[in-house]
């Protein structure tokens, strides 16, 4: 069975600029949870989306959104990039159910410059 | 609101020691709690999760967790560490509700360095 994949795995933006990423879940899986990662703050959630629905949020300003596809496929999109917003973007699958146990992807290392 | 502690941010330890790696919580609600694993330029890998039953949970490369709701922690141990356990290890906690399944709160982690 693949694994959760993301991406592209490395992308290079500049300030003010837009950025979509991209994460296909593991087949089967209904939920798609994305996660900030940076040396200051750690491991940051970010939104889940189940069933093309955002079912929770963490505290990101409104520049960060996602969406999630019929397919389970989501995209994060990040608006007006700033200098702070380079870090490891983590998706991670679950099937949505009370065994949340979630697979990650390999992660989309954003740098703006 | 939840939160997780790990109170070491890096753990040196001679390979074939043993390691205890630290991790509390803080929660009002019954959670799930997970220990991943983090190796240079990759994703997080789960490591061993406890959910219910039996408070001690085993992975099998030779990692334990004991929950302990008393002192509400999750710290993980391995008798015997090699030089490949050399990684970054979170330690999460998510809410047992089934609309809160997707959303982890992580730890700072923890640097393991096995040194030879």
């Amino acid at each position: 069975k693949a694994g959760v994949t993301q991406t592209p795995r490395y992308l290079i933006k500049t300030r003010g600029q837009q950025v979509t990423l991209s994460c296909s879940p593991i087949s089967g899986h209904r939920s798609v949870s994305w996660y900030q990662q940076t040396p200051g703050q750690g491991l940051q959630f970010l939104f889940e989306y189940f069933s093309e629905t955002q079912r929770n949020k963490g505290n990101f300003p409104g520049r960060f959104s996602g969406r999630q596809f019929s397919n389970s496929r989501s995209e994060m999109n990040v608006s007006t990039l700033e200098l702070g917003d380079s870090a490891l973007y983590l998706c991670a699958s679950t099937r949505g159910g009370s065994n949340n146990e979630q697979f990650f992807g390999p992660g989309t290392r954003l740098t703006v410059l | 609101a939840q939160s997780v502690t790990q109170l070491d941010s890096q753990v040196p330890v001679f390979e074939e020691a043993p390691v205890e790696l630290r991790c509390n919580y803080s929660s009002s609600v019954s959670v799930y709690l997970f220990w991943y694993v983090q190796y240079p330029n990759q994703g997080l890998q789960l490591l061993l999760k406890y959910l219910s039953g039996s408070t001690l949970v085993e992975s099998i490369n030779g990692f334990e967790a004991e929950f302990n709701k008393s002192q509400t922690s999750f710290h993980l141990r391995k008798p015997s560490v090699h030089i490949s356990d050399t990684a970054e290890y979170f330690c999460a906690v998510s809410d047992r509700g089934s609309s809160n399944t997707g959303k982890l709160i992580f730890g700072q982690g923890t640097t393991l360095q096995v040194k030879p």
